[in-house]
């Protein structure tokens, strides 16, 4: 049972590339999220969907794009990189039942931008 | 918009002392409240969440906490800590609409021999 896959596990950017991380889930989850985790600022969320072919900004979208396309896959893009977007990123899922349902989070996507 | 806080980003205790891990959420509404915990080089996995059938929530590996309406609080403890407890810790909440969780700035839990 793989839960939420992300790929890759790490990556090395220069300023101004652009990157695309992938976000598979295969619980059939309608809700998928990005987040970003810094040192001392907890998980905060980039972006969201709430279904397939929706998505929605969270509390840092800049410089970020997502789409999900497929209801399994939530894709976050970088466009042009820059040493601010050096984190790491934890895709999640959830399904969309009433009640506190678990959020499930995959391993995580150490992204060094220089 | 909801929030919550996490006093301490550490937090130090010997091997078989208690634990407390102290979160406190903003909302006029009692939200949905968890604890999620990592591991090094993991992702987050679910501790134990706040369902409103109970105020005191058991969860996994020991953990419990208690929700106190009155002082906004729901902290994290464990009555005897273990060395595989040393992690990271995260208070989380989200509204009783769509579950956007939204994460407090993390506990960083170690623990002596």
């Amino acid at each position: 049972n793989a839960g939420v896959t992300q790929t890759p596990k790490f990556r090395v950017l220069k300023t101004g590339q652009s990157m695309t991380l992938l976000c598979a889930q295969d619980m059939n989850h309608e809700y998928m999220y990005w987040y970003r985790q810094d040192p001392g600022m907890g998980l905060r969320l980039i972006h969201y969907s709430v279904g397939e072919g929706t998505t929605a900004k969270g509390e840092v979208p800049d410089g970020y794009n997502v789409s999900r396309l497929k209801k399994q896959n939530f894709l976050l893009g970088l466009e042009s990189a820059a040493p601010s977007q050096t984190s790491v990123y934890f895709c999640a899922s959830s399904s969309s039942t009433r009640g506190p349902t678990e959020a499930f989070f995959g391993q995580g996507t150490r992204l060094t931008v220089v | 918009a909801q929030s919550v806080t996490q006093l301490g980003s550490h937090v130090s205790v010997s091997e078989g002392a208690l634990v407390l891990l102290r979160c406190n959420y903003s909302s006029s509404v009692p939200p949905y409240l968890f604890w999620y915990v990592q591991y090094p080089n993991q992702g987050l996995q679910l501790l134990l969440k706040y369902t409103s059938a109970a105020t005191l929530v058991k969860g996994i590996n020991g953990f419990e906490a208690e929700f106190k309406k009155s002082e906004t609080s729901f902290h994290l403890t464990k009555p005897s800590a273990h060395m595989s407890d040393a992690a990271e810790y995260f208070c989380a909440v989200s509204d009783r609409g769509f579950q956007k969780l939204v994460f407090g700035t993390g506990t960083r839990l170690l623990v002596s021999p």
